[in-house]
């Protein structure tokens, strides 16, 4: 099977604007989360989707948000980007009933 | 709260000694934990996991770790490091309640260094 993957790897961006990231999950796996990795705040919990609908969401403001489609692959968006936002944005996928995340290699966000 | 706690951000060790990483946790209930390993410019991999059982829990790359409930503790150990170990280790814990198999609560994380 194919792994989890995720597009683009690299993404350069200036302050105010909005960045969609795309995240394919390993076949047959339902659940899809989301993690921002930074230096100095390490590996923070976004979202959860699951069959389309959101389960859980971490402590983020409102300009983060997602989207799960029925084929199970899931989007990211970013809105008015600020400097703070530049990390590493991990995607992971579950297969039902499985507590073991499957990680992707991740987008690396730079806004400038 | 909930969290996960890596007081080492560095552990240095000789190939062929035994390694540790210690991780403690504070979380409600019966903790689900968890190791994942990072090496440069890659997403995190699995390596084991404590849901339930055995203290001792076994798992990739000949890794173990063993949760210790009265000291909140899932320290990952290894008999004999080899230089292919180094890499960015991180402990976590499913967040409770309400968690769910998607959201963890990660430790910062250690860099592990095996040196010839």
């Amino acid at each position: 099977k194919a792994g989890v993957t995720q597009t683009p790897r690299y993404l350069i961006k200036t302050r105010g604007q909005q960045v969609t990231l795309s995240c394919s999950p390993i076949s047959g796996h339902r659940s899809v989360s989301w993690y921002q990795q930074t230096p100095g705040q390490g590996l923070q919990f976004l979202f959860e989707y699951f069959s389309e609908t959101q389960r859980n969401k971490g402590n983020f403001p409102g300009r983060f948000s997602g989207r799960q489609f029925s084929n199970s692959r899931s989007e990211m968006n970013v809105s008015t980007l600020e400097l703070g936002d530049s990390a590493l944005y991990l995607c992971a996928s579950g297969d039902r009933g499985g507590e073991k995340l499957f990680f992707g290699s991740g987008t690396q966000l730079s806004v400038l | 709260a909930q969290s996960v706690a890596q007081p080492e951000d560095q552990v240095n060790v000789a190939e062929g000694n035994p390694l540790t990483v210690k991780c403690t946790y504070s979380v409600s209930g019966n903790p689900y934990l968890f190791w994942y390993v990072q090496y440069p410019n890659r997403g995190l991999q699995f390596l084991l996991k404590y849901i339930t059982g055995d203290n001792l829990v076994k798992g990739s790359y000949g890794f173990e770790a063993e949760f210790n409930k009265s000291q909140t503790s899932f320290h990952l150990k290894k008999p004999s490091a080899l230089v292919s170990d180094s890499a960015l280790y991180f402990c976590a814990v499913r967040a409770r309640p309400g968690g769910s198999q998607g959201n963890l609560i990660f430790g910062k994380g250690t860099k592990l260094s095996v040196k010839p």
